[in-house]
């Protein structure tokens, strides 16, 4: 059974600060990996989706990574702003069009 | 180009009443998912809906049910409420390419159940 853990639960840091959150995944045999982003009370926004033969995304100041033998995932953020406070999810398909399975979240606070 | 919609925002019922969640996905998408994410326990897949049929569900009893209508939006029924069923429900749609596939959220509708 697919297992998706994120560490850490939350993490705080001051804004201009360059930052990786993770995520590790119990079973490699995956199609893709997704990082979403969520505002309290809120649906999921995509930031990112890679590929299982991809071994990176960019958009913006955020890089995704993947290393699906060893079961992990790094979101970076680069020069954090107050903005990215938000609760961070990694979630994995197992084959295309199947149901995502999500971490808990890990929840960034950026203060000015 | 609208996104995936959800209706209704909130929903206040008692225990033992039955629920109606109503999503419409984007134009263009067949599949819809349904997530529940219950406080302290994530994000947990409900139901997967693709051209009308139930492909897959997760780990629910079968109050909850839902369907898929001829023009791909959904319904999520939950029967005889629970305390428990207390959650954010959140309904995701996507498209299917042979390969690229992500999946696009909507905001929510909040069960409230007293």
């Amino acid at each position: 059974k697919q297992e998706v853990t994120q560490i850490p639960a939350a993490l705080s840091v001051p804004e201009g600060e360059n930052l990786v959150l993770n995520c590790s995944f119990t079973d490699s045999a995956i199609y893709n990996l997704q990082w979403f982003r969520q505002d309290p009370g809120k649906g999921l926004t995509s930031l990112l989706l890679i590929q299982s033969s991809q071994r990176e995304q960019t958009s913006g100041r955020l890089n995704a990574s993947l290393d699906k033998s060893s079961g992990r995932s790094t979101l970076y953020i680069a020069a954090s702003q107050p903005g990215d406070s938000a609760t961070y999810l990694c979630a994995v398909n197992a084959a295309a069009g199947t149901a995502l399975i999500f971490g808990k979240g890990t929840t960034l606070s950026v203060s000015s | 180009e609208a996104g995936v919609t959800q209706s209704p925002t909130h929903l206040i019922k008692t225990r033992g009443q039955q629920a109606t969640l109503r999503c419409s996905p984007i134009s263009g998408h067949t599949s819809v998912y349904w997530y529940q994410q219950a406080l302290g326990l994530g994000l947990q897949f409900l139901l997967w809906y693709d051209e009308g049929e139930e492909r897959n569900r997760g780990n629910f009893p079968p109050r909850f049910s839902g369907r898929q209508f001829p023009n791909y939006s959904s319904e999520l029924n939950v029967n005889a409420l629970e305390l428990e069923d207390s959650a954010l429900y959140l309904c995701a749609s996507s498209f299917w390419t042979g390969g690229f596939q992500p999946q696009h959220f909507g905001d929510g509708t909040r069960l409230s159940i007293l």
